[in-house]
Order: C-alpha cells, then structure tokens, then sequence
C-alpha cells in the first residue's frame, strides 16, 4: 500500500466551474499519474509526472491540466468542468515508472 | 485495434475451480505486464507483476507470459467467493505508461 489520499472523495459541480483534485503520497516516489475511469473505456491516463515540475500529456489530456511542485502532491485540474468529465479519477504513484499503486479515488460529477 | 485485448466476461466458475483470465497486447515492444484486481466501487490493487516469458508463481496466483504470441493470463487455484471482482490486464509502453485493458468480471460460484 503507497500511502496514497485523494480529495476530495466526491464532488458535484457545475458545469462551467474550475476544479481541482489533489492526490497526496507519504512514498516518496518519483512517478505519479491521473486517470480517469468510465464504462466501456476501462482506465484512461490524463497526465502524468516524472518528477517535480516535470508533468507531460496522457492519452485523454484535453481539458485538464496538472501540477506539482512536491514530491508528495499532484493536483488535477479542470478548466471549465463539463458533463463529459464525470467520471472516477484514481492517482497513482510508482517508485520506478513499472508498478503503480492506486489511490481510493474521487468521483466527480457535473451537473 | 485495442492495445490490450480482455474478455469482458463475466467469467463464472465454481468455489475451489482453477480460474483463467487472458489478456492480448499489440506492442511487440513491451517490456512489463500487471494483473490489478479490482473490487465494484474499489481502487486497483496490484496483485501480480511479470517481466520475462514463462510462468510466475505467488500463492494462489501464476502469471503467465509469451511474448512471441503477445498474450499474458492469469490463473488463480482454487477460486473463493471473495476473488470476484473485475481483473485488468495492464502492459508498459512507452515513457513509463501503463495501457490498460477493460477488464475480465470474475464471478466465483458456491
């Protein structure tokens, strides 16, 4: 277990408004990664980061955007939320960039 | 074509049976391939890893890869009740990303 938190849990929103998802590490591992999962469409990766300051685009990038400027946290942002986004968003973290271990997850939802 | 190929299932087998779960990947390139199991309303839990052909035991798991037929299974003995859940198939491609596949549903039967 990688000692991974996510928040918030849930969220409704919007359809319009920024948010913003954190995922927090006690691991202290270099890799981190968000995704998004959706019936149908199994796990999808949004970004991820190899490092402090070093974040780069995943398969279904457009409309969010990440940081992180610590080790232990990456934040997921959504621009302007829109339906589309609902969905689960899992963090996951790898020491090495091969195993990854997932966080519990936040469902979000745009109404 | 998919990267990574899973029988939705669901996969139904009795208490006790030897449970199969298969996976195909088109990336003759890849070099690391995972089983995560996954509870309804739960996060992925890694449960096997397997880097080299041939088989790979720990407990009641064994991964299985072929790279020359691009395809990796996994097989869990004597099946319990609580090994239902959905099982992905997750394979390495390029810059440390993992691609996933949909998911096999594993049903275990009393």
């Amino acid at each position: 277990d990688a000692g991974i938190t996510q928040s918030p849990r849930h969220k409704v929103t919007e359809t319009g408004t920024p948010v913003t998802l954190r995922c927090h590490q006690t691991e202290n591992h270099r890799y981190m990664y968000w995704y998004r999962q959706d019936p149908g469409h199994g796990l999808r990766l949004i970004h991820y980061s190899y490092g402090v300051k070093d974040t780069d685009k995943g398969e279904v990038s457009d409309g969010y955007s990440v940081s992180r400027s610590k080790t232990e946290d990456f934040l997921l942002t959504l621009e302007s939320a829109t339906s589309s986004q609902t969905s689960v968003y899992f963090c996951a973290t790898s020491p090495t960039g091969n195993e990854q271990y997932f966080g519990p997850g936040t469902r979000l939802t745009v109404t | 074509q998919k990267e990574v190929e899973q029988n939705s299932g669901p996969l139904s087998v009795p208490e006790g049976a030897i449970a199969s779960l298969n996976c195909t990947y088109s990336d003759r390139g890849s070099q690391s391939f995972f089983w995560y199991r996954q509870y309804s309303g739960k996060s992925p839990e890694l449960i096997m890893s397997i880097y080299s052909n041939g088989d790979k035991e720990d407990g009641r798991f064994t991964a299985q890869l072929n790279k020359a037929s691009q395809y990796v299974s996994l097989l869990i003995r004597d099946s319990q009740p609580s090994d239902s859940a959905t099982y992905l198939c997750a394979v390495t491609g390029t810059a440390s990303k993992l691609t996933f596949g949909t998911g096999t549903r594993l049903q275990v039967t009393l």
